[in-house]
């Protein structure tokens, strides 16, 4: 069965400084990989996708991620931490070759404090 | 463009009754998926409709129903409501086919069972 693991419940880092946001999945074939956030009260917005070619993915607000097929991990990153990113981070899987269904299934979400 | 929309944005209701949310997907998105958030964990797959037509389901009791309109717009039925009902209703729209995993999300409807 298609899993998604966040290994950090909570992660609090200094602005400015880097972060990265663990992910690990289980599927047998190649996934359709996803990074959301959701800032209290409201719903998700994507910050970046994985659908195949190059391993490493850059999305928006200056986020990126790196898919290693061998680790089963898919993790964001980001170089400079601002007060702004503090909310939850989700990563989810999307079962590749299933027939136009889009079910994705998400981690238990990393939630970040960023520390002034 | 407009995101997806979602109505109501808050709801309470009693425990036994019935509630409908609505949702209207992107311009051009065929595909609406349900997700429900217990508060603390993510999102949870219910359904997947395109076309009218149940495409996937998650492991929900039947009392969780959901129909598509012709104008791609969703409603989500949930009958005989629990406690552990209450959570965040999110609606995500899509393209079909290989983009069909592609979701953008709307802001949620907060269902609260008292």
């Amino acid at each position: 069965a298609q899993s998604v693991t966040q290994p950090d419940i909570h992660i609090t880092v200094s602005e400015g400084a880097s972060l990265e946001l663990r992910c690990n999945y289980s599927y047998g074939a190649t996934p359709y990989l996803f990074w959301y956030v959701q800032s209290p009260g409201q719903g998700l917005q994507l910050l970046l996708k994985y659908f195949s070619g190059d391993t490493l993915v850059q999305g928006i607000k200056g986020f990126e991620a790196e898919f290693k097929r061998s680790q089963s991990s898919f993790n964001l990153r980001k170089p400079s931490v601002h007060w702004s990113d503090a909310a939850e981070y989700f990563c989810a899987v999307g079962a590749a070759g299933s027939s136009n269904t889009g079910k994705l299934i998400f981690g238990q979400g990393t939630t970040l404090q960023v520390k002034p | 463009d407009a995101g997806v929309t979602q109505s109501p944005t808050h709801l309470i209701k009693t425990r036994g009754q019935q509630v409908t949310l609505r949702c209207s997907p992107i311009s051009g998105h065929k595909s609406v998926s349900w997700y429900q958030q217990v508060l603390g964990q993510g999102p949870q797959f219910i359904f997947q409709y395109y076309e009218k037509e149940e495409r996937g389901r998650g492991n929900f009791p039947d009392r969780f129903s959901a129909r598509q309109f012709p104008n791609y717009s969703s409603e989500l039925n949930v009958n005989a409501l629990l406690l552990g009902d209450s959570a965040l209703y999110l609606c995500a729209s899509s393209f079909t086919g290989a983009r069909a995993h592609e979701q953008f999300f709307g802001p949620g409807t907060r269902l609260t069972v008292l």
